[in-house]
């Protein structure tokens, strides 16, 4: 199956800080999904992005297909942004595969 | 729709017994996916359907784990016997097609003492 890393692993900001979070993958997708888990555990989707740039708020990701990668940014973060970010990806029908994750964690 | 909902959220039981988990896909999915995580290993799939089928089963850690989809509306992860090393927290996931997005439950957090 696809491999996927990211990039950092962990990340401390200040409140109203931006950051770049990194994901690579190993081999051509055609699903590539962003999730936040918040402090309950709970897998939010924030993107479905195989391809192209979409912006959701403070929030917009970024997939560059033919370089297999994907970049989230988070703009002007805020507390609530604290949590494990996830990058998945698949291709050909099969399964998601998760990254280990960018724990992010935003101080007031 | 109510989203992808899993029953119970959390499980307490003692080695050796049997648990029970269940799942409720999003209505008109036909992809229905098992996860796990764990602190060591992650978040990782144990199995897969597709229209009810299981597609991939590799993930499932060994022969005391099992899975079913009797409908399109239903799937079940049984453990038996149960062990403290299977304590982490099940995911059930849904998706319309092989290209679409995937939707998760809130999750079963499972304690075996």
């Amino acid at each position: 199956g696809i491999q996927v890393e990211q990039s950092p692993p962990d990340l401390i900001l200040q409140e109203g800080a931006n950051s770049t979070l990194r994901c690579n993958f190993s081999d051509s997708v055609n699903n590539l999904q962003w999730f936040h888990q918040n402090p309950w555990g709970q897998l939010i989707n924030l993107f479905y992005i195989p391809s192209g740039t979409k912006q959701n708020g403070r929030l917009s990701a970024t997939t560059v297909a033919t370089e297999r990668y994907s970049l989230l940014y988070i703009s002007s973060s805020q507390t609530t942004d604290s949590g494990v970010y996830f990058c998945a990806a698949s291709n050909s029908g099969y399964a998601l595969n998760f990254g280990k994750g960018t724990s992010l964690l935003v101080t007031p | 729709d109510a989203g992808v909902i899993q029953s119970p959220r959390h499980e307490v039981t003692e080695m050796g017994q049997e648990v029970t988990l269940r799942c409720k896909p999003i209505s008109g999915h036909d992809y229905l996916f098992w996860y796990r995580q764990t602190m060591m290993r992650g978040l990782e799939l144990l199995i897969y359907f597709n229209n009810n089928v299981p597609i991939d089963d590799s993930g499932m850690p060994e022969d005391r784990f099992s899975a079913k989809m009797p409908n399109a509306s239903f799937s079940t992860l049984k453990i038996q016997p149960s062990e403290p090393r299977d304590s982490a927290v099940y995911f059930c996931a849904s998706r319309r097609s092989s290209d679409t997005e995937a939707f998760f439950g809130q999750g079963t957090r499972l304690t075996v003492v």
